[in-house]
């Protein structure tokens, strides 16, 4: 069974710019979350999707945004880009049973530098 | 809030040296809790989970134990290899119907010499 997958893995943009970042979660999985990772901030939450719907989301500016298409893939976009948002980019998929045991499983993500 | 509080890193261990990294939680609710573990130049991985009070998390020789009474969740194993060197991660999720929703630790660096 195939992973979860992000594309790119690398990015470089320049400040102002804006990033899409793509994730395709593991066949089945309904949910798809995304996190943030940087050495001084480690990681945090952005937001969730469960059936094109986003049903949680972090404390980030709303130049933070994502979707989520029928087929569970999810867009991750970043506008107005500034230095700080220099980061790994991860995505995690779920199956959502209602379990909260159930985990989250990560793709390798994509690594943004602005500069 | 939810909080997780890791032991600062980095730890340098031998081969075959005993590994503990301590955690400890502030929850709302009763939450799951587990232990990722993130390789160079990879995303996280999922070690080990607990979802209830003394349950025992455990995967290639590493150990939870889930302590309500002292909110903590410490990993360890008996004889670390060069192979552990890692990044770890303590993380809980106390999310209503899924635990889609992670608060994570800041990550223990384990170097492991051989």
């Amino acid at each position: 069974k195939a992973g979860v997958t992000q594309t790119p893995r690398y990015l470089i943009k320049t400040r102002g710019q804006q990033v899409t970042l793509s994730c395709s979660p593991i066949s089945g999985h309904r949910s798809v979350s995304w996190y943030q990772q940087t050495p001084g901030q480690g990681l945090q939450f952005l937001f969730e999707y469960f059936s094109e719907t986003q049903r949680n989301k972090g404390n980030f500016p709303g130049r933070f945004s994502g979707r989520q298409f029928s087929n569970s893939r999810s867009e991750m976009n970043v506008s107005t880009l500034e230095l700080g948002d220099s980061a790994l980019y991860l995505c995690a998929s779920s199956l959502a049973t209602g379990s909260k045991s159930s985990p989250l499983h990560f793709g390798n993500g994509t690594r943004l530098t602005v500069t | 809030g939810n909080s997780v509080t890791q032991m600062e890193g980095p730890v340098t261990l031998s081969e075959e040296a005993f590994l503990t990294i301590n955690c400890t939680y502030t929850a709302t609710g009763y939450p799951s809790l587990f232990w990722y573990v993130q390789y160079p130049g990879e995303g996280l991985q999922l070690l080990l989970k607990a979802t209830k009070a003394d349950d025992k998390g455990s995967n290639k020789g590493f150990e939870a134990t889930y302590r309500k009474e002292t909110t903590s969740f410490h990993l360890e194993k008996g004889s670390v290899q060069v192979s552990d060197s890692a990044v770890y991660f303590c993380a809980l999720s106390v999310s209503g119907g899924s635990n889609y929703k992670l608060t994570f630790g800041k990550g223990t660096l384990l170097t492991v010499n051989p």
